[in-house]
């Protein structure tokens, strides 16, 4: 089953509002988790890097105000998108690991549908 | 230029063939090397993970590293219509930034019955 669970998988929402997508880690605490972009035929873009009780680390080019991270607890990560416009519509996918692990322990949510209308 | 180059295809093959997938890098400082396989719309699935040069198989799947070419390719034998999906090859830097990955754009395999 999923160890990494998103939530809504999908999501409408009209241009200029904020939408929130939630990033839950189920069978392990992680410290760290990550957020990417994935438009249409494209690859998987990382957003930021998300740490429990410390603000979120963002790649260049992502605006923090745009896209505000939120790791509160150990298991929990959100993604909220403020003002959304059409051109944030996107997939939007999350992945967790429980901390200083090799790559094969890296868990992927199964991504957000994000369009705004 | 892109810190990982991939082609995208589609790449078109009868059931049954080998496959052949490949990804170049720039940075040699990656050392963790992973191909995912994302079903349309869903989440990356992790097919394969090595760390620095050499083969690593599993079942019909087998990844291979060249650290001083920069490539890295995944080999499917016996390929299935359920392979038909799109490959992403992945890197990460040393084992304390595992967990960010830089992806190749993908290659969208058809496997035709």
């Amino acid at each position: 089953g999923a160890v990494v669970s998103q939530h809504p998988s999908r999501v409408i929402c009209k241009s200029g509002t904020s939408v929130k997508i939630e990033c839950r880690s189920l069978d392990f605490q992680a410290t760290t988790m990550f957020w990417y972009r994935q438009f249409p035929k494209q690859s998987l873009m990382l957003m930021a890097t998300s740490n429990e009780g410390s603000k979120a680390t963002y790649e260049q080019g992502v605006e923090k105000d745009k896209f505000l991270i939120n790791h509160a607890s150990l298991t929990l990560s959100t993604l909220t998108v403020t003002s959304a416009h059409p051109e944030d519509s996107s997939f939007y996918i999350c992945s967790a690991t429980p901390g200083t692990s090799t790559g094969n322990t890296i868990y992927f949510g199964e991504g957000s549908w994000l369009t705004v209308v | 230029q892109k810190e990982v180059e991939q082609d995208p295809g589609p790449l078109s093959v009868p059931e049954g063939a080998i496959v052949s997938l490949n990804c170049t890098y720039s940075n040699s400082a990656f050392q963790y090397f992973m191909w995912y396989r994302q079903y349309s719309r869903k989440g990356p699935e992790l097919l394969m993970y090595t760390y620095s040069s050499g083969n690593k198989e599993d079942g019909r799947f087998t990844a291979q590293v060249d650290k001083s070419s920069k490539y890295i390719s995944l080999f499917i034998r016996d390929s299935q219509p359920s392979d038909s999906a799109t490959y992403l090859c992945a890197m990460s830097l040393s084992s304390s930034n595992t967990g960010k990955l830089i992806f190749g754009q993908g290659t969208t395999l058809q496997v035709k019955p």
